[in-house]
């Protein structure tokens, strides 16, 4: 059974970087569209964007962000296929929030079946 | 990309079927039939529920039910319970690879 577990350091000061990882296990990595989605504080939820890898593309995989975020944010993997990370540079207290890992389905879906449990980060100096 | 537009709550009695909107544009709800559904509770992560605007993962309960027309997308809870309060999130491809959420509706079992 597949599982996803978000860790990150719970504090970072502005306008520093922030570095989340999502550890996957259980499953396969490929053909599945690897997410982060986050959730401010007694708010709704923002897709964040997603990596994609085939097998057959490079070990890097396809990315693609959500256009207000795209300046400050990558998505990646490590070559093992089992860690995602999330990079957010030059954040503001209008990123703090829970950040979810997800398994989105992919392009005949693009629903989210699987869920990290989540890691909130706070910003603050 | 403006976030889809969902009612801030809504209630019913035990037993009541309600119904929850999400509504979109031509660009994303409109265009596509790739809505989802999302279920969460106070301090849990998310559920899918509905997914490809109709279809329910397995183990979903048959008293959740979705449906579209034109730009707005539904959820029909019949026969609610207490354990079906909680937040409720619509989602929809937007084009160019790129998804877009509603702003969460609190449904309450009177």
């Amino acid at each position: 059974q597949v599982q996803l577990q978000e860790s990150g350091p719970g504090l970072v000061k502005p306008p520093e970087t922030l570095s989340l990882i999502c550890s996957i296990s259980g499953g396969s990595f490929s053909s599945y569209y690897w997410t982060w989605i986050r959730q401010p504080p007694g708010k709704g939820l923002e897709w964040i964007g997603y990596v994609y890898y085939s097998g057959t593309t490079s070990y890097r995989g396809d990315t693609v962000y959500n256009p207000s975020l795209k300046s400050r944010v990558t998505i990646s993997t490590d070559t093992s296929k089992t860690h995602l990370y999330l990079k957010m540079i030059s954040v503001t207290p209008a990123d703090m929030g829970v950040y979810f890992c997800a398994r989105d389905l992919g392009p005949s879906s693009r629903a989210f079946d699987l869920w990290g449990r989540g890691t909130m980060v706070t910003v603050s100096s | 990309q403006s976030a889809l537009t969902q009612p801030a709550s809504v209630s019913g009695s035990p037993g009541q079927s309600i119904t929850i909107s999400c509504t979109g544009t031509s660009s994303d709800i409109g265009n596509y039939n790739l809505v989802s559904w999302y279920q969460q509770h106070p301090d849990k992560a998310p559920k899918l529920i509905i997914y490809e605007v109709t279809k329910r993962p397995s183990g979903v309960s048959n008293r959740f039910s979705g449906s579209k027309s034109g730009n707005t997308a539904s959820l029909t809870i019949s026969g609610l319970q207490a354990e079906d309060e909680g937040d409720y999130y619509c989602c929809s491809y937007a084009g160019r690879n790129t998804v877009i959420f509603g702003g969460g509706t609190k449904v309450t079992a009177l």
